[in-house]
């Protein structure tokens, strides 16, 4: 089956610190990839996304390349606000809906 | 527009009573996801619906979960009776339709069974 694996947090950085968050996943062909992310107290919000191979999906700052090669979706932030704190979910489309990672969580701080 | 709209947002009950969680997706949208989503965890699937009709609820625990979505609009999801294993956030999103992967997510219902 689908299955998503996420680097485990938290993931402490300063204001202004280059952000990567890994993921790789495990499907059959190539399933579209997405980021999501949510903030304390609030439902999932789509960050981002890309549909094949080396699409690169892009979003306030962040970015994210399909590479199948790796089978990652590794998503990055080249200086990182503090209002970016929350956690990050990857998460692969198949079977009419989407397998989800365990989440990351991101703390900036000043 | 208005999100996917949840309530309640938070629900305390002892075990064995029963519970109901309520979703208004966003309008015109066909496709509406329950998920549960435990501390620390991605979502897990629990329902899909396709208009009025549920079209995967392989992962929905039948013995004591039931949901329904009248009218191909809101939806309910109930728990009976609830088990001290059914704390967590249960979340409802939508999307256009099934061909459609970006779904839409409420704020969430966190239940605590004590």
């Amino acid at each position: 089956g689908n299955s998503v694996t996420q680097m485990e947090g938290p993931v402490t950085l300063s204001e202004e610190a280059f952000l990567t968050i890994n993921c790789t996943y495990t499907a059959t062909g190539y399933p579209s990839l997405f980021w999501y992310v949510q903030y304390p107290g609030e439902g999932l919000q789509l960050l981002l996304k890309a549909t094949k191979a080396d699409d690169k999906g892009s979003n306030k700052g962040f970015e994210a390349t399909y590479r199948k090669e790796t089978t990652s979706f590794h998503l990055e932030k080249g200086s990182v606000q503090v209002s970016d704190s929350a956690v990050y979910f990857c998460a692969l489309a198949g079977y009419s809906t989407l397998t989800f990672g365990k989440g990351t969580m991101l703390l900036v701080s000043p | 527009e208005a999100g996917v709209v949840q309530s309640p947002r938070y629900k305390i009950i002892e075990k064995k009573q029963p519970v109901a969680f309520w979703c208004n997706p966003i309008s015109g949208h066909n496709t509406l996801y329950w998920y549960l989503q435990n501390l620390g965890q991605g979502p897990e699937l629990l329902i899909r619906y396709e208009n009025e009709e549920a079209v995967d609820d392989s992962q929905l625990p039948k013995d004591r979960f039931s949901a329904e979505r009248l009218k191909g609009v809101d939806s309910t999801l109930k728990i009976q009776p609830a088990e001290l294993g059914d704390s967590a956030v249960y979340l409802c999103a939508s999307s256009l339709d099934q061909s459609s992967y970006e779904q839409y997510f409420g704020p969430g219902t966190r239940l605590t069974v004590t």
